[in-house]
């Protein structure tokens, strides 16, 4: 089946950039979504971008796709203690298929 | 509060039996998503309903099932449990059922199979 893939682990200083990377397999996928979970809690939708941008930018966030790549990026500016949660890439097809999520990157936002 | 509701917040339950799972979606939602979330499998896609039909379908064994009702609440049935489908199970709404859905997540229904 298809494949998306994280780091487990990523740890930056408060105020720094924190960059979380995902790779996937299905060429087919046309969203692409990064989600938050806080300890306790379900996930929140932070942003998506379509197959056919090249970058997004909301606030802090900036979620950059290489399409030729399968590769997916989200930073996160001036990263602050409250960032610190697991981040997930998900990956689904133009009409709700596959949807698959990576395994989350385990972000801890050091003071 | 996202709008998902789901029931129970808690579950602990013995091999072998049957439980429900119940989810009220965001109102105005017409999509109900099912995941499972273990710590070895991972965060996994069960079944989207949309408007009372299955609309997609992933990796959901044979042992669960799903319906979405008219009024558009979702149960999620497993049956014959075993220890390895302990887990968190999320229930998630949008509006739409296909292309780019924004999903509001509910908090989960932790399942404990002893």
């Amino acid at each position: 089946g298809e494949d998306v893939e994280q780091s487990l682990f990523l740890s930056v200083r408060e105020g720094d950039s924190s960059v979380i990377n995902c790779t996937y397999t299905d060429s087919s996928s046309t969203y692409l979504y990064w989600y938050k979970q806080e300890p306790g809690a379900g996930l929140q939708l932070l942003t998506y971008i379509f197959s056919n941008m090249d970058m997004k930018q909301d606030q802090r966030l900036t979620v950059l796709l290489n399409k030729k790549d399968k590769h997916l990026s989200l930073r996160i500016a001036d990263t602050q203690t409250g960032d610190s949660a697991i981040y997930f890439c998900e990956t689904r097809g133009n009409y709700g298929q596959n949807f698959v999520f990576g395994p989350g990157t385990r972000l801890s936002v050091l003071p | 509060d996202s709008g998902v509701t789901q029931t129970p917040k808690h579950l602990i339950t013995a091999t072998g039996q049957r439980v429900t799972l119940r989810c009220s979606p965001r109102s105005g939602d017409l999509s109900v998503y099912w995941y499972q979330q273990s710590l070895d499998q991972g965060l996994q896609f069960l079944i989207q309903y949309y408007n009372g039909e299955e609309r997609a379908k992933g990796n959901i064994l044979e042992r669960f099932s799903a319906q979405q009702f008219p009024d558009l609440h979702s149960e999620l049935n497993l049956s014959s449990l075993e220890l390895g489908d302990s887990a968190l199970y999320f229930c998630a709404s949008s509006v739409g059922g296909v292309g780019a859905n924004v999903l509001t997540f509910g908090a989960g229904s932790r399942l404990t199979v002893l």
